[in-house]
């Protein structure tokens, strides 16, 4: 895994880790937090979300956690599968905004 | 599918020529937003609609760059006289307008529509 709060451009596992990608966010105001995945040449996939009101949600084989003190969202990963290759996009967003804002990209390679 | 798609997914162009590209929502969904992604970054909110209504643009959309929803469902985009600078991937994306606020709805995007500008 990667230090709290460093976000990383590009993370290399192994089939069958886990893997956590980290974002920072910017807007205290910001109240709803996705994460998108992202294939090659493919507009990004909605994976999971959370709203500022909770600090953890659980999908399947993903896990978002949420630290509004210092303003961080990572993504959690269990078992980390070739087909899990991608860039990875946290996104912000606020109620009284419409525009989703989004952070920098992690690029996730898993190898066999 | 049921999913938000885009027409046409790529196109190449001459610089100084208009193009146009279309949007169709996931069925009932009443919000449609535009992005543009350039290599190596995230999207970028340009506009959105909520039905036929153009509610906000992004400064990054300049007067070259008009959208329209005239019934509410499909969307599209054009870019009169473009740049090479224009060259990106533009996206959109449809929420379903249940919330109060578009800022608490998910957003799902479609593959998009590649352009580039020579």
């Amino acid at each position: 895994g990667e230090s709290v709060g460093l976000h990383l451009p590009t993370l290399s596992v192994q089939e069958g880790d886990n893997s956590i990608i980290n974002c920072a966010y910017s807007n205290s105001a910001s109240d709803y937090f996705i994460w998108y995945k992202q294939e090659s040449g493919k507009g990004p996939q909605f994976i999971i979300d959370i709203r500022s009101n909770m600090d953890k949600r659980q999908g399947q084989r993903v896990t978002v956690l949420l630290n509004k003190t210092v303003k961080h969202l990572s993504l959690q990963i269990a078992a980390t599968q070739p087909g899990d290759s991608a860039v990875y996009f946290c996104a912000e967003s606020h109620q009284a905004g419409t525009a989703l804002i989004f952070g920098k990209g992690t690029t996730l390679s898993v190898s066999s | 599918d049921t999913g938000v798609s885009q027409d046409p997914r790529h196109k190449i162009t001459k610089r100084g020529q208009n193009v146009t590209f279309r949007c169709d929502p996931i069925s009932e969904h009443n919000r449609l937003y535009w992005y543009r992604q350039t290599l190596g970054q995230g999207p970028e909110f340009l506009t959105y609609f909520q039905n036929e209504a153009q509610l906000e643009k992004s400064r990054l959309l300049s007067d070259r760059f008009s959208a329209e929803r005239p019934k509410g469902s499909f969307s599209t985009l054009e870019i009169q006289r473009t740049e090479q600078g224009d060259s990106a991937m533009y996206l959109c994306a449809s929420s379903s307008g249940t919330s109060g606020s578009s800022g608490q709805e998910t957003q799902y995007f479609g593959p998009g529509t590649r352009l580039l500008v020579l």
